[in-house]
């Protein structure tokens, strides 16, 4: 089982690109989320959907834009990037509605920002 | 901010020793989370322990609550290299529909 995939692993973007990083998930998961990954920040959650058709802001979710394509696809967009934005982003699912259930993790997708 | 703080940020012990992370959170929680994180890779989930539960055992881990602490601690045994990672506890506090919160980490080394 591929459980959750994300794509791409590396990326270099300059100031201003836009860029979308995608997610799937083949566990048939109700929800979905999106962290990034900071150097002594723990995880932040960005945004996340409880249920196809539905997205909600996180902590962070300022430049950020979300679509929950369909049940397996969650994909996280960044605009107009910006350095701020270099982080390790990681997509993940549970089973469960809210945050009842244990989160399966992608392997994450390195972003930098110049 | 964040909701749950691990203690110590880093460990280091040599193999076969026990080693025991604490983790502190600020409001009342559904349920906490322990993930292991290998370093380059995603986190993956190792015990949840709900609001009503004092203590949980999964192989060489345990486990504990205390909510009237507004704490828990991960202890794993006989430590083995194949344990050095990073371990975050994780919170749903109640309230919050989706958000489970991450600490920042205890970072364990487990040396020969």
């Amino acid at each position: 089982n591929a459980g959750v995939t994300q794509t791409p692993k590396f990326q270099v973007l300059k100031t201003g690109q836009s860029m979308t990083l995608q997610c799937a998930q083949d566990m048939n998961h109700n929800s979905m989320y999106w962290y990034r990954q900071d150097p002594g920040m723990g995880l932040r959650l960005i945004y996340y959907s409880a249920s196809e058709g539905t997205t909600d802001k996180g902590e962070v979710p300022n430049g950020y834009n979300v679509s929950r394509l369909n049940k397996r696809e969650f994909s996280l967009r960044l605009e107009s990037a910006a350095p701020s934005q270099t982080s390790v982003y990681f997509c993940a699912s549970s089973r469960l509605a809210g945050a009842h259930g244990e989160l399966f993790f992608g392997e994450g997708s390195r972003l930098t920002v110049l | 901010s964040q909701q749950g703080e691990e203690d110590p940020q880093a460990l280091s012990i040599q193999e076969g020793e026990n080693a025991t992370m604490n983790c502190s959170y600020k409001t009342s929680i559904n349920n906490l989370q322990w993930y292991r994180q290998n370093s380059g890779r995603g986190l993956v989930h190792l015990i949840l322990i709900r609001s009503n539960e004092r203590e949980k055992h999964s192989g060489r881990l345990r486990v504990t609550l205390d909510t009237s602490k507004k704490s828990s601690s991960l202890l794993i045994t006989a430590s083995r290299a194949a344990d050095t990672a990073s371990y975050f506890c994780a919170t749903a506090p109640t309230g919050t529909a989706s958000k489970l919160t991450f600490g920042t980490g205890t970072r364990l080394q487990v040396t020969l």
